[in-house]
């Protein structure tokens, strides 16, 4: 298995222009997560999926959309670069929790986005 | 909302010596606790968790202990080595909101030759 993959791995945009960050797994996992961390800080959540056209906001959603068409697809889309942007972008996904009595979900990380937005 | 703050945010420790990272949960309901191991440039690995019916798990050098009452858990690594220089997150998750892990703001541990 290749587990969780992003695309690309490096970008640099200027202000006002779009992109789309790719994320994929081959896990059957229901959960996808995109985080943002900036340098020297954690990790944010900026939208989350449950499930195949299934999907919410996280702590930090405005400039960004997503979708999910299918199981193994979850794309982050920026509309309008900002370098408040600037930031590494990881995916992540995981099975839903086993339950109240047994609780968590591992998180698999792909290897992350570096975005520059000049 | 649910927040998890993270003790302290930088550490430095003398190889051979043991290392404690503290961080404390906001939401009662949590009832899964992961720690995390970020490595310089690389994505964040889960490296042990601990769910609310235990009060401490160990795998090798590292252990995880929960307080619940305090709503507080802590990172344990005994006999450090240079390879465990990284930054840790510690996380929680409950029930009421399973489909989302909140992450503490990490700490950067150093380990002096």
């Amino acid at each position: 298995n290749a587990g969780v993959t992003q695309t690309p791995k490096f970008r640099i945009l200027k202000i006002g222009q779009s992109m789309t960050l790719q994320c994929a797994q081959d896990m059957n996992h229901n959960y996808m997560y995109w985080y943002r961390q900036d340098p020297g800080m954690g990790l944010k959540l900026i939208y989350y999926s449950v499930g195949a056209g299934i999907t919410d906001k996280g702590e930090v959603p405005n400039g960004y959309n997503v979708s999910r068409s299918t199981t193994e697809d979850f794309p982050l889309r920026l509309e309008l670069a900002a370098p408040s942007q600037t930031s590494v972008y990881f995916c992540a996904s995981s099975y839903p929790p086993p339950g109240l009595a047994g609780g968590g979900n591992e998180q698999f990380f792909g290897p992350g986005t570096r975005l520059t937005v000049l | 909302g649910e927040n998890v703050e993270q003790h302290p945010s930088t550490l430095s420790v003398q190889e051979g010596d043991s290392a404690v990272i503290k961080c404390t949960y906001s939401d009662s309901a949590s009832n899964y606790f992961p720690w995390y191991k970020q490595e310089l440039g690389k994505r964040p690995q889960l490296i042990i968790d601990i769910r609310s019916n235990v009060g401490e798990k160990k795998d090798q050098r590292i252990a995880v202990t929960l307080n619940k009452t305090a709503k507080h858990f802590s990172l344990h690594i005994t006999e450090t080595q240079p390879e465990d220089s990284a930054v840790y997150f510690c996380a929680a998750t409950g029930y009421s909101s399973a489909s989302k892990i909140i992450f503490g703001s990490g700490t950067r541990l150093s380990i002096r030759p």
